[in-house]
């Protein structure tokens, strides 16, 4: 049983583009979603993360957009650089109940130049 | 800042064979973890300890072992290894739940 969901499973976009990546969860007790990235051959580190009461969290080029309702959220990079190269992971818990955190399958994400 | 330490960094193993893997942090954080990383797969979690001297199942704690020996440091134990087995074991820390987990450089692990 996957509980966090993420599509694509690998994306390609050139420099300057904006890429999208989506990731949808089952558990509506969920109520914390970090982005983490994982370049090759390093472990993750954490992008940034959103809490529901917000539908939207904003960092620089990267924005997290959350929708309550469908139980989906997607993360947008604006101006994609080659540097933005990496697997993007999707994760989400619950502050009551197991405390696990849950990660996606990823989206490995490609930026041409 | 500080770092998380996993050994080793890489373990080739026989089949059915007891496996140890260590994990050492210098942020005074009070939660620890273990996840397993497989191609394609994500991560998944195995084991973590909320406190020093907590211990909780993750979905994937089946085969393995945690201990919590002291607030900084945490090992899992492979309590028979598959063969062919190949994953990367991460260890992560974090203040508290629900705060940023800080990962180790993993654990790479093979079974022959």
């Amino acid at each position: 049983q996957q509980q966090v969901r993420q599509s694509p499973q690998s994306l390609t976009v050139w420099e300057g583009e904006t890429a999208i990546l989506n990731c949808s969860y089952e558990d509506s007790t969920f109520d914390y979603f970090p982005w983490y990235w994982q370049f090759p051959r390093e472990s993750p580190a954490l992008l940034i993360a959103i809490r529901p009461v917000s539908n939207k969290k904003e960092d620089g080029r990267f924005t997290i957009f959350f929708n309550k309702r469908e139980k989906k959220l997607s993360l947008h990079i604006t101006d994609s650089q080659p540097g933005d190269s990496a697997t993007y992971f999707c994760a989400a818990s619950a502050s009551s109940g197991s405390w696990q955190l849950i990660f996606g399958s990823g989206t490995q994400l490609t930026v041409m130049p | 800042g500080g770092i998380i330490t996993q050994t080793p960094k890489f373990l080739i193993g026989q089949e059915g064979q007891k496996l140890t893997l260590k994990c050492q942090q210098n942020f005074n954080h009070d939660t620890m973890y273990w996840y397993r990383q497989d191609s394609g797969k994500g991560l998944r979690l195995i084991y973590y300890s909320i406190t020093e001297n907590d211990l909780q199942k993750g979905d994937l704690s089946e085969g393995y072992d945690a201990s919590r020996e002291k607030k900084s440091s945490f090992s899992l134990t492979v309590t028979s290894a598959q063969k062919n087995e190949m994953a990367v074991f991460l260890c992560a820390s974090s203040i508290v739940f629900q705060n940023t987990l800080y990962f180790g450089a993993g654990t790479r692990l093979s079974v022959l």
